[in-house]
């Protein structure tokens, strides 16, 4: 069965630091992959998706992921916080039409 | 071009009453997927829309859950009655093809944050 977890509940980083979130997956085929952003009361906003072309993806805002296939990886990185991106983030894989979903990860940025 | 649109956007209701939700998804978009996200959780897919059918309700408890996509546009997703545990947000997404997540990306909605009291 597919299944995506996601390893860090919560993160928090100082802002202008490196940003990292961790999201390892299980999976029987070679699956998409995915990154969705939460804002609060705001709709989940795609970040970028891998789907079997380059290993390393680069997203929106500034975000990008590589796929590790070895390691069944697909974690999420950005060079330097920004406030605007405290919110919660969710890492999805590819199911037969549908999306299977991370738990979450929610980015705190310290001023 | 206009985003995915949920109405209401907050719910608050007693157990045992009905509740309805409705979506109106970006145009030209073929499915339609309502999710229910609960607390500290990702969202669970209840039901999937290509047009007017629904090809995928496997998850959707039909016992008190029911939902409608007329003229494979608007669609709206009803409890009947709710109970406590039905306290979430609900999700609408819709994607533009018929050939999955691989590569059509899904544009969600808001949500609607229903409280069962």
């Amino acid at each position: 069965a597919q299944s995506v977890t996601q390893l860090d509940s919560h993160v928090s980083v100082s802002e202008g630091t490196p940003v990292l979130l961790r999201c390892n997956y299980s999976s029987s085929y070679s699956p998409s992959l995915f990154w969705y952003v939460q804002h609060p009361n705001k709709g989940l906003q795609l970040l970028l998706k891998y789907t079997s072309a380059a290993t390393l993806v680069k997203g929106i805002n500034g975000f990008e992921a590589e796929f590790k296939k070895s390691e069944t990886s697909f974690h999420l990185t950005k060079p330097s916080a920004h406030m605007s991106d405290a919110a919660e983030y969710f890492c999805a894989l590819d199911s037969n039409y549908q999306l299977i979903w991370g738990a979450g990860t929610k980015l705190i940025i310290k001023p | 071009e206009a985003g995915v649109v949920q109405s209401p956007r907050y719910k608050i209701i007693e157990k045992k009453q009905p509740v309805a939700f409705w979506c109106n998804p970006i145009s030209g978009h073929n499915t339609l997927y309502w999710y229910r996200q609960n607390l500290g959780q990702g969202p669970e897919l209840l039901i999937r829309y290509e047009n007017e059918e629904a090809v995928d309700d496997s998850q959707l408890p039909k016992d008190r859950f029911s939902a409608e996509r007329l003229k494979g546009v608007d669609s709206t997703l009803k409890i009947q009655p709710a109970e406590l545990g039905d306290s979430a947000v609900y999700l609408c997404a819709s994607s533009r093809g018929l050939a999955g997540a691989r590569t059509d990306t899904q544009y969600f909605g808001p949500g609607t944050r229903l409280t069962v009291l």
